[in-house]
């Protein structure tokens, strides 16, 4: 059975860093693509990153140079290392395993999703 | 850049069929895959691929794509099939992910 879950949310000042991690089991991490997808309260869905399996990262424009993803392949976790928070950056962050093809990708494992809160 | 349209809400009485759009520039051409999301809870893939159910998900639940529709399409609408989905495609070109803004379904 796969299972992702989510820690290291909070409540952090604007201009403050933050590490989230999210544990696996039941899958590799550095076997698979694996994102970051956020929601903002009362908000739909945002994907954040992704790395994949051999290393390349990417991110959505809203984070890029601020958000830095990896991956600790001994402790089979993914990380999403977040500086210079803005308020925007406030909502539940889940990490995803990805289903990835030549023609399309998607998100097949969830975890529960760990908020993050950006607030003086 | 490449917006998919979604509306804010739909309602359908129980055991009716209920359909959720995707709207988006010649979405046919794309893969699009929906979430499920009740509630308090982590998104849930009910249709990946335009129609392809993962294990588990009743066949109740289908999907099509096609012109700049996508579609999906719920039968026998139960009480608890009240969610918000989610349509996503990915764009090659930029290797970015692009979500729906979501469909409220209520089941009167």
């Amino acid at each position: 059975e796969v299972q992702l879950v989510e820690s290291g949310g909070g409540l952090i000042q604007p201009g403050g860093s933050l590490r989230l991690s999210c544990a696996a089991s039941g899958i590799t991490v550095s076997s698979n693509y694996m994102s970051w997808v956020r929601q903002a309260p009362g908000k739909g869905l945002e994907w954040v990153s992704v790395i994949y399996s051999g290393g390349s990262t990417y991110y959505t424009d809203s984070v890029k140079g601020r958000f830095a993803v990896s991956r600790d392949n001994s402790k089979n976790t993914l990380s999403l290392q977040m500086d210079s928070l803005r308020a925007e950056d406030t909502a539940v962050y889940y990490c995803a395993r990805v289903r990835a093809y030549t023609s399309s990708w998607y998100f097949d494992y969830w975890g529960q999703g760990t908020l993050v809160t950006v607030s003086s | 850049s490449y917006v998919l349209t979604q509306s804010p809400s739909v309602s359908v009485a129980p055991g009716k069929t209920a359909r959720i759009t995707c709207g988006g520039n010649n979405i046919g051409g794309n893969s699009v895959h929906w979430y499920q999301q009740r509630p308090g809870q982590a998104p849930l893939l009910v249709i990946y691929y335009d129609g392809d159910r993962p294990p588990g998900i009743p066949e109740r639940f289908s999907g099509s794509n096609s012109g700049n529709t996508a579609t999906l399409t719920i039968g026998r609408v139960e009480a608890g099939d009240e969610a918000d989905y989610y349509c996503q495609v990915w764009d090659s070109s930029s290797d970015h992910v692009l979500f729906g803004g979501g469909t409220k379904l209520t089941v009167l």
